[in-house]
């Protein structure tokens, strides 16, 4: 099946720095999901992505779409206290033909600790 | 909105009991999800329906577990007999279509001792 491979498993980063991470795939997604985990709670949508190459922002964050439709990173700028958290990359591989939604394949996910 | 809501939070159950997991969807999503989560397996999908109909459940680890739908706003995840190996936290997702994020309820803790 479908396999995700998050980089890296772990970062440990000073307030202030940025933060980056990637996911790759061997298989083609249609949609690329940024989510984020707080511990005893479910992920959280951060970013979505449905087009190759597309670059998209939200607040400090930006993620981009690989041209290949293979890969997508995650950036996050001026990092903060409250960014510390686990960060999903999940992929779609595309519309179920009744008009649902289907399911994601989610990356193992990048541990962010952050030093004040 | 309350999100998704997913019961009961916590669940410890011994080894050969019957476990039901709840989750009510968002009001208008038509897509559910349930996914597991391990520390070894990281979030794995079980089963997904859309308009009430289940569409995959070939992440569903063994006959031992089922799924169903009845309507809209209600899924049921059952585990029979459970075992210490399905210890970990079942998340619920729900969504509109393929165009939006998946929204996730803040899953169950089972415990099988």
């Amino acid at each position: 099946g479908q396999q995700l491979n998050q980089s890296p498993q772990s970062m440990f980063i000073q307030e202030g720095e940025d933060v980056s991470m990637n996911c790759t795939s061997s298989s083609i997604f249609n949609t690329w999901l940024w989510y984020k985990q707080d511990p005893g709670e479910g992920p959280v949508l951060l970013i979505a992505l449905y087009k190759a190459g597309e670059l998209t922002s939200n607040g400090r964050l930006t993620a981009q779409f690989g041209i290949t439709r293979k890969d997508s990173f995650l950036n996050i700028s001026a990092s903060i206290p409250s960014d510390v958290g686990i960060y999903f990359c999940a992929g779609q591989g595309g519309m179920y033909s009744g008009g649902g939604a289907d399911g994601l394949t989610f990356g193992k996910g990048t541990h962010l600790i952050i030093q004040p | 909105d309350a999100g998704v809501i997913q019961s009961p939070r916590h669940e410890v159950t011994e080894m050969g009991q019957e476990v039901t997991l709840r989750c009510k969807p968002i009001s208008g999503h038509n897509s559910l999800f349930w996914y597991r989560q391990t520390m070894m397996r990281g979030l794995e999908l079980l089963i997904y329906f859309n308009n009430n109909v289940p569409i995959d459940d070939s992440g569903m680890p063994e006959d031992r577990f089922s799924a169903k739908m009845p309507n809209a706003s209600f899924s049921t995840l059952k585990i029979q007999p459970s075992e210490p190996r399905d210890s970990a936290v079942y998340f619920c997702a729900s969504s509109f279509s393929v165009t939006y994020g998946y929204t996730f309820g803040s899953g169950t803790r089972l415990t099988v001792v």
